[in-house]
């Protein structure tokens, strides 16, 4: 079973608009990592935010914030202000089980243009 | 500041040959890993080391072997290649305070492309 879902089509934004990313998590481990990477068409993978399942706050980061629905099993990403050099793939990550484990399991990614 | 890097950028083999990606980062991360990274399918996790001289399988083990004889260096070898290992590979490493703190975030190389034919 996925453990991580991304199910929505590529997207375009208008530059300036704000967009939300959609992630779905499956996990019955009541600790957990949630996190969010970007990367461009020159393919290096940037890391974004994270959200802890713990963590009582909806984590933050500059333009970057998600919204983590812990009952709903969801952890959106939210860019405002998008800028052009926010197109790129974006992947969702969650990490299983207490600190110490670092295994990443990846979504399929969404894609965003950010148009002028 | 190097970070993670990775060698080579890409690659092309035939099915049968073997090769090692290689995967070296100067920040002292206790925590190392290869993924890779098919369309349409994410990054899946290979193999992972919480140490030197420590390895474990990640989510796709087969066809590859790895080693970590030191805390710097963490390669990937592909002992017969076949066209299904086709893809990008990304190598990934993290520090034992983050690891620890749960916010174990991934400093990631640049990818190797791999082609078989």
């Amino acid at each position: 079973a996925q453990k991580i879902t991304q199910t929505q089509p590529g997207m375009f934004v208008q530059e300036k608009e704000a967009v939300t990313l959609d992630c779905t998590y499956d996990t019955s481990d009541p600790s957990y990592g949630l996190f969010w990477y970007k990367q461009p068409s020159s393919g290096e993978m940037i890391f974004l935010i994270y959200q802890g399942s713990y963590d009582q706050q909806n984590a933050t980061e500059g333009r970057y914030s998600l919204n983590f629905q812990k009952a709903r099993k969801s952890a959106n990403l939210v860019i405002s202000a998008s800028q052009l050099g926010d197109s790129a793939m974006y992947f969702c990550a969650m990490r299983e089980g207490r600190y110490g484990n670092n295994r990443l399991a990846f979504g399929k990614g969404n894609q965003v243009v950010v148009i002028p | 500041n190097a970070g993670v890097t990775q060698t080579p950028k890409f690659q092309v083999l035939k099915t049968g040959q073997s090769m090692t990606l290689q995967c070296a980062q100067d920040m002292n991360h206790e925590y190392m890993s290869w993924y890779r990274q098919d369309p349409g399918m994410g990054l899946r996790l290979i193999h992972y080391s919480v140490g030197a001289g420590i390895t474990d399988q990640g989510e796709v083990p087969n066809g590859y072997n790895v080693s970590r004889s030191t805390t710097e260096d963490f390669p990937l070898r592909l002992l017969s290649a076949a066209p299904s290992q086709t893809s990008v590979y990304f190598c990934a490493s993290s520090d034992r305070e983050r690891l620890i703190s749960g916010a174990n975030v991934l400093t990631f190389g640049a990818g190797s492309r791999l082609t078989v034919l």
